[in-house]
């Protein structure tokens, strides 16, 4: 079947670096993706990785490993602001995304 | 941006009412749209795509006759919850996507039915 995995929670320190990991499997698979969602809110986009490497985007970055099924989010100079869930979330090869539950990352001052 | 509009953003029913609620793509055409279902502390979850002009696919175990989708035009699709219980309570998101990457979200509409 088709599964992401995600840490449920996890808490870092203002100003700290903080990296979110997310392992998939999929039937094919058309690129890897993170989102933002604060609570009561909708998701909003981050980054899409489809090939291997790192991609990086002002404070945020993502990785993406095909061969091991295995993304991160690096979010850097952490603002209690970037207190949310994030989802990961891989589109498989009928480009359905299939959805991670979410990280809820805690900002502590 | 794209931006995606959905409105309500919040609805209070009674029990055995019907609530619709709209999702419009704002500044550009979406031929497909994409409607989710949240529950608290939980991932998104599909309920359907929605394509201008034809039948929406329903996800395995949702209801199609409960949850009624219409794709009437390449920039609005409505969700209708018919006869609503408290258990359809939920956060109910619409999404759309402009291109091959990025799915736009909507605003999101948070349902309780009393």
């Amino acid at each position: 079947g088709q599964n992401i995995d995600q840490p449920t929670e996890m808490t870092a320190t203002e100003g700290a670096i903080v990296q979110i990991n997310c392992t998939y499997q999929t039937s094919g698979f058309n690129g890897l993706f993170w989102y933002q969602q604060h609570a009561g809110e909708a998701p909003t986009f981050l980054s899409y990785n489809v090939l291997d490497g790192l991609e990086e985007k002002g404070r945020f970055s993502s990785f993406l490993s095909r061969s091991k099924g295995y993304s991160y989010l690096l979010l850097k100079e952490l603002q209690m602001k970037d207190s949310a869930s994030y989802l990961c979330a891989a589109r498989d090869s009928n480009y359905q995304l299939i959805w991670g539950a979410g990280t809820k990352l805690i900002i502590k001052p | 941006g794209a931006v995606v509009s959905q409105h309500p953003s919040r609805v209070i029913c009674k029990s055995g009412t019907s609530v619709k609620i709209e999702c419009r793509s704002l500044d550009f055409q979406a031929t497909t749209m994409f409607w989710y279902r949240q529950f608290p502390k939980q991932s998104l979850m599909l309920m359907a795509t929605s394509n201008e002009g034809s039948k929406a696919t329903y996800e395995q175990g949702v209801e199609k006759d409960k949850f009624l989708i219409n794709h009437a035009s390449l920039t609005l699709s409505t969700l209708t919850v018919t006869s609503a219980h408290p258990e359809d309570s939920s956060f109910y998101i619409c999404s759309a996507s402009a291109g091959d990457v990025e799915l736009f979200f909507g605003e999101g509409s948070r349902l309780t039915v009393l």
